[in-house]
């Protein structure tokens, strides 16, 4: 596997299930991200991982929940959510500098397309 | 804090050019461009950064005029290839780490045979 790869795909899901997107990470970066890209809303920023530690909380619903691992690997677990979820869920990875400076390149997955009933 | 993006959509055809533009109300640090292409990832382009440095590919011409917080992405001889949805991301002055990097609403280019 290269580049940034997710897990899965497709995913529909009930409004009272529990389930996890996977992400991994294959190029060694230290940052990774969750992005939720809807058709009413551009590329939002859900969380930001930077050397292993969440640095960003975009104010997004406790429905959502990441965990980072390692470094390469990010998760997002979700729990009783609703239909406005339903979107594209995409991460991506970058090498970022310790202690901030400017930002660098994202690589990001394909996607995983989700579906709340 | 999201940037905006002008027009939001162009239609060419091939060996046209195109410019698309983001400016912000935010001091930015960088201004970054991606393209999407339908059913793909978003795919990094270029990265302009506050004082003049460029990161990106060498076939992919952008300016940004930090003065004015816009960023121009200039698109000529466009191939079919160029199709896509191309977003800028904006990383604002003041904010802290976590929450300085904002992507706008996107610009819809289809170049036509």
């Amino acid at each position: 596997e290269t580049g940034v790869t997710q897990t899965p795909r497709h995913l529909v899901m009930g409004m009272t299930n529990k389930k996890s997107l996977k992400c991994e990470q294959h190029l060694g970066h230290n940052a990774m991200y969750w992005y939720k890209q809807s058709a009413k809303k551009p590329l939002e920023l859900m969380f930001v991982y930077s050397l292993e530690e969440r640095v960003e909380n975009n104010s997004v619903p406790s429905r959502f929940s990441p965990e980072c691992p390692n470094s390469s690997h990010l998760f997002l677990h979700l729990h009783t959510l609703q239909p406005e979820d339903s979107a594209l869920y995409l991460c991506a990875s970058s090498q970022e500098t310790p202690y901030g400076g400017e930002r660098n390149e994202q690589f990001f997955g394909p996607g995983t397309r989700l579906t709340v009933l | 804090q999201q940037p905006v993006q002008s027009p939001q959509a162009v239609i060419l055809r091939e060996g046209e050019d195109a410019v698309i533009n983001c400016s912000s109300s935010k001091a930015l640090y960088s201004v970054h461009w991606y393209r999407q292409k339908h059913g793909e990832a978003p795919v990094f382009l270029m990265i302009l950064l506050k004082g003049g440095e460029q990161k990106g590919h060498d076939k992919i011409s952008a300016s940004f005029n930090e003065k004015k917080q816009q960023s121009s992405l200039y698109l000529t001889a466009s191939q079919l290839s160029y199709s896509g949805t191309y977003f800028c991301g904006t990383e604002i002055v003041g904010s802290n780490y976590g929450q300085n990097f904002v992507f706008g609403p996107g610009t819809r280019l289809s170049v036509l045979p």
